[in-house]
């Protein structure tokens, strides 16, 4: 298993800044995914976050608006840049400790963003 | 193109009554499917997932949910809820020839009323 911790739990903004969350695992893990999940909607997937490369991002998502580092195997953080109150969402992370994505995702407790 | 969906966003339900999320996938391709639960405030938790084999998959809490791929179908069945089963439901693939992300669906509130 995979303990996940994310911080901050959640925070209000103003539009135009950016925000980083941060994402601690307790365990190496091979993947690292940053999920969003909009009030009233289902979870999307940002990115995947590799260690020691760049991020791959899903359709819809930029690196210039969601900056992604993993420096290493049990962290990564997630940046939303120049917010607007359409960014407004519960972040997620979400790890694969081992083999393939068909292992458990163990999913942190996520960030709370509020814009105004 | 793949897509879950979760038909019903709302389930209230009686404590020790049964319950069934229903849960439909379409994909051209194999998919592997999941159920994930989220309690208030807490992150997603695994109940169960279906790679192959029995199309009868049991999970933590009591929960079960049978693959019929004719019907390409995923339901989540409980046969007596608790009150602590009251969360958000989630029902997810992934594609098994292509990237390794889960689709997920919008999920269904079930909310046990005592």
């Amino acid at each position: 298993s995979a303990v996940i911790s994310q911080k901050p739990s959640r925070d209000i903004c103003q539009r135009g800044t950016s925000l980083t969350i941060q994402c601690q695992v307790d365990s190496q893990v091979t993947m690292m995914f940053w999920y969003r999940q909009q009030p009233g909607q289902s979870l999307t997937l940002i990115a995947t976050a590799n260690q020691g490369s760049e991020a791959t991002y899903e359709s819809g998502f930029v690196i210039d608006k969601f900056p992604i580092s993993r420096p290493n195997l049990t962290f990564s953080t997630l940046t939303v840049s120049n917010m607007s109150p359409e960014d407004s969402s519960i972040y997620l992370c979400s790890v694969v400790t081992s083999g393939g994505p068909t292992d458990t995702q163990y999913f942190g407790p996520g960030t709370r963003l509020t814009v105004l | 193109a793949q897509s879950v969906t979760q038909l019903d966003s709302q389930v209230p339900v009686f404590e020790e009554a049964p319950v069934e999320l229903r849960c439909n996938y379409s994909s051209s391709v194999s998919v592997y499917l999941f159920w994930y639960v989220q309690y208030p405030n807490q992150g997603l938790q695994l109940l169960l997932k279906y790679l192959s084999g029995s199309t009868l998959v049991k999970g933590i809490n009591g929960f079960e949910a049978e693959f019929n791929k004719s019907q390409t179908s995923f339901h989540l069945r409980k046969p007596s809820v608790h009150i602590s089963d009251t969360a958000e439901y989630f029902c997810a693939v992934i594609i098994s020839t292509g990237a390794n992300n889960l689709f997920f669906g919008t999920g269904t509130r079930l909310t046990v009323i005592p």
